[in-house]
């Protein structure tokens, strides 16, 4: 079945690079999305990939797409720390969003 | 901007009770959808519902879920007997069209549910 596997954490210094990492198991997912989710708040939408694309580049956000693996990874470049939140891989299934746990990223000064 | 507005933040209920979890869904939206998280695990689908009628549903809502559009703006969740397995922070979504393309899903900020 489907199914979206996440690290729970992930911690970085302000000013270096995060990467988040993203395993899915459902090959026929036309887009696959990140949201994040600030404390309190709602999961917003980030950036999505087409699974016929193997990169994304928006700004800071860089999405690598390894179809063959069926890994997904999110880089934010020069993390700040307004960046600190969660951050949800999700595949489309029939009609609906398979999200990860979510993995939570905190940036320390 | 709009955006999915979700009440209450926080409820808390003893098991065996009924809770009604309110969501307001952007206005020229036309699908409408819940999940919910258990602390620890993945967001997990629930329901979505079109033209006032649930279009697919998960394992997880059983006979104790059942949601509803009764005025035309909000979309509620109902869990008639709350069990504590129900704790969970449930997500309210709404989308112009269905997940195809790329149709964006705006989800409101949560309504965190814990049953004592």
């Amino acid at each position: 079945g489907e199914d979206v596997e996440q690290s729970l954490f992930l911690s970085v210094r302000e000013g270096d690079s995060s990467v988040i990492n993203c395993t899915y198991t459902d090959s026929s997912s036309t887009y696959l999305y990140w949201y994040k989710q600030e404390p309190g708040a709602g999961l917003q939408l980030l950036t999505y990939i087409f699974s016929n694309m193997d990169m994304k580049q928006d700004q800071r956000l860089t999405v690598l797409l390894n179809k063959k693996d069926k890994h997904l990874s999110l880089r934010i470049a020069d993390t700040q720390t307004g960046d600190s939140a969660i951050y949800f891989c999700a595949e489309i299934g029939t009609d609906k969003l398979i999200f990860g746990t979510g993995t939570r990223l905190q940036v320390f000064p | 901007e709009p955006e999915v507005t979700q009440t209450p933040s926080h409820q808390v209920t003893q098991m065996g009770q009924e809770v009604i979890l309110r969501c307001v869904p952007i206005s020229n939206h036309l699908y409408f959808y819940w999940y919910r998280q258990i602390l620890g695990q993945k967001v997990e689908f629930l329901v979505s519902f079109y033209n006032n009628e649930i279009s697919e549903k998960s394992e997880i809502f059983d006979d104790q879920f059942s949601v509803e559009r009764p005025d035309g703006s909000n979309f509620t969740l109902k869990i008639r007997s709350t069990k504590l397995e129900d704790s969970a922070m449930y997500f309210c979504a709404s989308s112009e069209a269905a997940f195809v393309a790329d149709t964006e899903a705006f989800f409101g900020q949560g309504t965190r549910l814990t049953v004592v």
